[in-house]
């Protein structure tokens, strides 16, 4: 079974400081991993997304992940923190195994960005 | 473009009552999910289409969930005899036909709004 654990609920920067979201992975295959993110009121919004190519992967915003296999870990990170960038992020896991793309959800971290 | 869309954005309901609840996915996306987002919980699997037929409904919690996607294109999520542990945020996705496994898990899945349940 695939699962992932967001190690911070909450995690709090100030604007202009980097950003680090942790989480570790467990899978039973060669997993499919992703970051999503949740402002309020608003859909969920994919980030970016790691299928087995480079470990370091870069998404929108700035935002980019390593993936590594040998701590089970896929850390979220960006160098410099924008107000825009308070929200809900959930890193998130997938058995391509079964064919199709069932996401396993973490419990999520509140980013909060203080001026 | 037009994202996936779901109605109603909020529906309230009491105990016991039948409620229906609509997604449209992205024109053209054969791959239509369901999710439900607890309070300060991260989304769960429902079930998973692929054209009209569920392909994967092993999230659902009960027999009291039912959902439909007949012509392959907007679903509805069916919950019977609602009861207050109901309440959730449900979440609709959509993706294009998903094939293979290994390097092709990546397709992604696209989220609209939620419509927020609340079971009273």
């Amino acid at each position: 079974a695939q699962s992932v654990t967001q190690l911070d609920s909450h995690v709090s920067v100030s604007e202009g400081t980097p950003v680090l979201l942790r989480c570790n992975y467990s899978s039973s295959y060669s997993p499919s991993l992703f970051w999503y993110v949740q402002h309020p009121n608003k859909g969920l919004q994919l980030l970016l997304k790691y299928t087995s190519a480079a470990t370091l992967v870069k998404g929108i915003n700035g935002f980019e992940a390593e993936f590594k296999k040998s701590e089970t870990s896929f850390h979220l990170t960006k160098p410099s923190a924008h107000m825009s960038d308070a929200a809900e992020y959930f890193c998130v896991v997938s058995s391509s195994n079964t064919g199709f793309q069932k996401l396993v959800f973490g419990t999520g971290t509140r980013l909060l960005v203080s001026p | 473009g037009a994202g996936v869309s779901q109605t109603p954005s909020n529906k309230v309901t009491e105990k016991g009552k039948y409620v229906e609840l609509r997604c449209d996915p992205i024109s053209g996306h054969t791959a239509l999910y369901w999710y439900r987002q607890s309070l300060g919980q991260g989304p769960e699997f429902l079930i998973y289409f692929q054209g009209t037929g569920a392909a994967d409904d092993s999230g659902l919690p009960n027999d009291r969930f039912f959902a439909v996607r007949p012509e392959g294109s907007v679903s509805t999520l069916k919950i019977q005899r609602t009861e207050r542990g109901d309440s959730a945020v449900y979440l609709c996705a959509s993706s294009r036909t998903h094939r293979g496994i290994g390097r092709e898990g990546g397709r992604e899945q696209f989220f609209g709004p939620g419509t927020r349940l609340t079971v009273l």
